[in-house]
């Protein structure tokens, strides 16, 4: 049912490895974010962007980082994992701001750092 | 931003009963939005309520927003076992991104 997409769906991945979570919308909406959420806890709001060549960081700090090159694509990099990154990371996008529109999500990226 | 908070945090209802779940807030809105997640997804919206609407349905979902209360119900009639899942609430002023509480988990039990 979503037009936004997530790869990969689950990852194990060791300590200190490099990885990139991906995220692509085929909408064409301007907005996209990223949130974490642990099993039963908040989403936490961790990065978003209001178009192409803009990011910020959102109200959970974390150590990730994203880019946003073109309007559809909105990946999640990791330098380093660490067992404290195992989380599950969802990627939304809205074609406006929230007060008038709702978001699409993604079905997540399961992480696991070991 | 402001958060949501849904209550009760747990439901359990036989199939076929309704499902009401509550959000409470602390401070004026432009909307309210209502999500759904299954186990392990993303969210999907279900439906978005304005500030000056008092109540909205759409399928067998019922919406109702109290301004003066700062509060929303969401109402679930003849629950199927599909609608097991959890629930949140999002609250919205301005350009506020959205936030979200923890939740209320509903188990439709068959």
């Amino acid at each position: 049912e979503a037009d936004i997409y997530q790869t990969p769906r689950y990852l194990v991945i060791g300590t200190g490895k490099k990885i990139t979570l991906e995220c692509s919308q085929t909408m064409g909406h301007d907005k996209m974010y990223w949130y974490q959420q642990d099993p039963g806890m908040e989403l936490h709001l961790i990065h978003y962007s209001y178009g192409v060549n803009s990011t910020e960081k959102g109200d959970l700090s974390s150590e990730s980082t994203v880019s946003r090159i073109r309007t559809e694509h909105f990946p999640l990099t990791l330098e380093s994992a660490r067992p404290s990154h195992t989380s599950q990371y969802l990627c939304a996008s809205s074609e406006g701001l929230g007060h008038t529109y709702g978001y699409t999500f993604g079905s997540g990226t399961r992480l696991t750092v070991v | 931003s402001q958060q949501g908070e849904e209550d009760p945090q747990a439901l359990s209802i036989q199939e076929g009963e309704n499902a009401t779940m509550n959000c409470s807030y602390k401070t004026s809105i432009n909307n309210l939005q209502w999500y759904r997640q299954n186990s392990g997804r993303g969210l999907v919206h279900l439906i978005l309520i304005r500030s000056n609407e008092r109540e909205k349905h759409s399928g067998r979902l019922r919406v109702t927003l109290d301004t003066s209360k700062k509060s929303s119900s969401l109402l679930i009639t003849a629950s199927r076992a599909a609608d097991t899942a959890s629930y949140f609430c999002a609250p919205l002023k301005g350009n506020e991104k959205l936030t979200f509480g923890t939740g209320t988990r509903l188990t439709i039990i068959p």
